[in-house]
Formats: C-alpha cells, sequence, structure tokens
C-alpha cells in the first residue's frame, strides 16, 4: 500500500511570503498518480493538481507551482506571495496504481495578514 | 454542475446501532470512495469501488462494510456503531482515468 508523509503538521506565514508544503511518498506501482487538494475552513475539498508519475515536469499555475522529483519521491507545493485565503489545509494524495487514493494527514497553512 | 451529495450533514446515533450513510453521484462514475476524516489523521480510506458490486478494502475497513448495488450510489454501513466511529464522513467519486476527484459535502457522525 502507499503510504504519504507531510511532515509540516502547521505552517504560519506573514502575507505575501512564499511557503514550500513538503510530501513525501512511498509506492510499490511504477505508474500512478499524485494529487493536491486543498480544505479551506469551510470544509469542502478542494482540486488543485494531478501529476502522472511518467511526468517529471515541474508546473506552475499562477502563485501555484509543484515540484516532482521521483528519485526522491517528492511531490512540494510552493505558494508565492501568499494570501489570506491561502489558509487552509492541504493535503497530498498518492493514487495505488491509477485507482486507490490515498490521502497525507495534511498541512495546515496559516497566512496571518 | 457535477454533484456527489450525502444523505445527511450531521447524524447522531446510539452504540451498537446499525447506521447507513449514503452516497450518491451524478457523474456517472465508476469510482466511489468512502473516507473518514479525524483531527490530526487526515483522510483514511475505508473502502473503495470500482465498479457496481466490486469493492476493495481500504486502509481502516474494520467495523465497515460497504453496499454498491447501482452505479450511482454507494452506501458505507456501521454494522454496531461504537464511539470510536464518531467522525467527518466523506464521499468521493471518480472515472476510471481518475482526473480527480470530487467529494461530497461530508456527514459528521456522532456515536453517543
Amino acid at each position: 500500500a502507499q503510504k504519504v508523509t507531510q511532515a509540516q503538521t502547521e505552517i504560519s506565514v506573514v502575507e505575501k511570503e512564499d511557503v514550500t508544503l513538503d510530501c513525501v511518498y512511498e509506492t510499490r506501482d511504477t505508474t500512478y498518480y499524485l494529487f493536491w487538494y486543498k480544505q479551506p475552513p469551510s470544509g469542502e475539498l478542494v482540486f488543485l493538481i494531478r501529476r502522472n508519475s511518467f511526468d517529471e515536469q515541474n508546473e506552475i499555475s499562477g502563485r501555484y507551482s509543484w515540484n516532482f522529483q521521483k528519485s526522491t519521491s517528492s511531490f512540494n507545493f510552493t505558494i508565492t506571495a501568499s494570501q489570506v485565503v491561502d489558509s487552509a489545509v492541504y493535503f497530498c494524495a498518492p493514487s495505488g496504481g491509477y485507482q486507490k487514493v490515498t490521502f497525507g494527514i495534511g498541512t495546515k497553512l496559516q497566512v496571518i495578514p | 454542475d457535477v454533484k456527489v451529495t450525502q444523505s445527511s450533514r450531521y447524524l447522531v446515533k446510539r452504540t451498537g446501532e446499525k447506521v447507513f450513510l449514503e452516497c450518491v453521484q451524478d457523474m456517472d462514475h465508476e469510482n466511489m470512495f468512502w473516507y473518514r476524516q479525524d483531527p490530526g489523521l487526515g483522510l483514511r480510506l475505508i473502502y473503495f469501488s470500482y465498479d457496481v458490486k466490486m469493492k476493495e478494502k481500504g486502509d481502516i475497513p474494520e467495523g465497515y462494510s460497504v453496499s454498491r448495488e447501482k452505479k450511482e450510489r454507494f452506501s458505507l454501513i456501521l454494522e454496531s456503531a461504537s464511539t470510536n466511529q464518531t467522525s467527518m464522513y466523506l464521499c468521493a467519486s471518480s472515472s476510471p482515468a481518475l482526473e480527480r476527484q470530487y467529494f461530497g459535502p461530508g456527514t459528521r457522525l456522532t456515536v453517543t
């Protein structure tokens, strides 16, 4: 079964600072997906990104960027110029093969105005 | 607009009761999932189903069972509820391509 470690349980930053959320995963599968979801205080889970294990290109979407390194089994997420609305719990989630999805414990990010 | 609905937002049950949590999706998805979310433990997968009548155990299936008689509906069953099953339960669905999971609003279950 896959396993995911989000070592940072809580992070606080001041608005406009950059912040990186770490994710390290373990899987026996050779092909899999990696996801990031956000859960704001309202509670609904918001999909952010899916990455295929074949695709190690980094990705940037506005203020968000992701660094996938298969050699170290890491899929880190960076928010540039953080805003108060980024305050949420962020989950990294690898899939087992292409089906079963396992979530980490999440990193709670607080952005202070 | 895609939708995953769960039968109740809040539920209070007594120890020993049989509890049914229902989840319905309108996206014709093959995959459906049940998670529970507890503070400090994140989301933990209980069961998932990849087709009607097909199911696989997740990471914490003990004390739970599931039913998938129709494609759009996935039920989580607590045969004999216990206080340690007090939690937030989240249902999700996805296509077989697993572009992403769509989550329901959750059911907060309290077992007293």
